[in-house]
């Protein structure tokens, strides 16, 4: 069955950067594009970007130019987001989805604070 | 960048009500929207994809429908365990979510 594995829960301090992995498993990594997704406490859903898995292309929301990086890594079937110059308006729960939006991560929980 | 308008932001029904949440698109999206159920601290569900297409799984209460630039989620008769917030989502381009509404019991 399909599994979006992500890694654990983050602390880090305002200033600094922070890489999330996603672990696809049960179907063939390159053949869905993969999509990230911002929801902070208490609110809704933000389309944060997506990567073709297959050729690394990547498209982004305009709000998270610069701010998100995604690559992927074809060998260990995993997808990765960078998320750079943290602030605490970068707290939040990030989700790695696999289009069209059927399976999704459990999540992992970014905490920015110094 | 197409604008998602969901309608209304919260929403509380008895049990057996029909009840009716709205997304209305800010530019033609066809029929690439989709719904999703999220309970406190669960990942969302897909319920409704491609406007009115069940996933598998979704009680068949569950409904979507398209009227233009509008599209509804529809569940026919409320039950306690659909309290939850529910979101829509535009795929036509790039992809954009609704603001979400939240379903409470009366």
């Amino acid at each position: 069955q399909v599994q979006l594995q992500q890694s654990g829960a983050e602390l880090v301090k305002p200033g600094t950067s922070v890489k999330l992995s996603c672990k696809a498993s049960g179907y063939t990594f390159t053949s869905n594009h993969m999509n990230w997704i911002k929801q902070t406490t208490g609110q809704g859903l933000e389309w944060i970007g997506i990567i073709n898995p297959g050729s690394g292309g990547t498209s982004y929301n305009v709000k998270f130019k610069g701010k998100a990086t995604l690559t992927v890594d074809k060998s260990s079937s995993t997808a990765f987001m960078q998320l750079s110059s943290l602030t605490p308006e970068d707290s939040a729960v990030y989700y790695c989805v696999r289009d069209w939006f059927a399976y999704w991560g459990q999540g992992t929980l970014v905490t920015v604070s110094s | 960048d197409i604008q998602m308008t969901q309608s209304p932001s919260s929403l509380s029904a008895s049990l057996g009500d029909r009840v009716t949440i709205t997304c209305r698109a800010s530019q033609d999206i066809g029929n690439y929207l989709s719904w999703f159920q999220q309970k406190p601290g669960k990942s969302p569900r897909l319920m409704i994809y491609g406007a009115t297409n069940l996933e598998d799984g979704v009680p068949s209460r569950f409904s979507g429908s398209r009227s233009g630039s509008d599209y509804s989620l529809t569940i026919s008769s409320l039950e306690s365990e659909d309290t939850a917030i529910y979101y829509c989502l535009q795929y036509d381009k790039y992809r954009t979510f609704g603001g979400g509404t939240k379903l409470e019991l009366k």
